[in-house]
């Protein structure tokens, strides 16, 4: 079925270093993947996200790139800062119906 | 409104009972989505409307789950004869627009908890 791995489940950098993210999917009809924060027992929140046509999207900080040959997309967080601190989620759907998610990363940065 | 809101925010359940989730969506938003999310874990699909019509129910665990949107806005997601795994935070999600790539909004989700 669809499945969407994510890793590491756990990432802790110091602040300013990079943060890198890694998920792979198994649908290859998947074309939308957007990236969730979700801080400590509140809602998730979309950062940014990918659709299948484009390689790589940046917002400010934050980078996203997809490779979709290998069915695996990224996440990059630049000069981290102690509230980037959260549970980030990579998801994998096809136009934005039954979205899969990963298992989510806890990413802590030191300040 | 201003976001999607869920309601009770918490639901303590006597296993056995049975528990109704209220998901009021972002005013005009076609999609509305389901989801069950277990501690330290990510949100896993439940079901999936359009409207009214219920176009994806492959994710209900069980017979026990039902959701509806009989009007196409307000959503209720009702689980029967609860057990001690359905223990977990149920979350709604809502988009504007059906078949397009458009962001999806969570709602603070119900924690439910089955003793």
């Amino acid at each position: 079925g669809e499945n969407v791995e994510q890793h590491p489940s756990t990432l802790s950098v110091q602040e300013g270093d990079s943060a890198v993210i890694k998920c792979t999917y198994s649908d290859s009809a998947s074309n939308y993947f957007p990236w969730y924060k979700q801080e400590l027992g509140k809602r998730p929140q979309l950062i940014i996200d990918i659709r299948s046509n484009v390689g790589e999207k940046k917002d400010q900080r934050i980078a996203v790139t997809l490779n979709k040959t290998a069915k695996h997309f990224s996440l990059h967080i630049t000069e981290t800062q102690p509230e980037d601190s959260a549970v980030y989620f990579c998801a994998a759907s096809k136009a934005g119906f039954k979205t899969i998610f990963g298992a989510g990363t806890r990413l802590f940065v030191k300040a | 409104g201003a976001g999607v809101s869920q309601s009770p925010r918490y639901k303590v359940a006597k296993r056995g009972q049975d528990v109704a989730l209220r998901c009021d969506p972002i005013s005009g938003h076609v999609s509305l989505f389901w989801y069950q999310q277990a501690l330290g874990q990510g949100p896993e699909f439940l079901t999936y409307f359009q409207n009214e019509a219920q176009l994806d129910k492959s994710g209900l665990p069980s017979d026990r789950f039902f959701a509806e949107r009989p009007e196409g806005s307000v959503s209720t997601l009702k689980i029967q004869r609860t057990q001690q795994e359905d223990s977990a935070v149920y979350l709604c999600a809502s988009s504007y627009k059906d078949r397009s790539y458009t962001e999806a909004f969570f709602g603070q989700g119900t924690r439910l908890t089955v003793v």
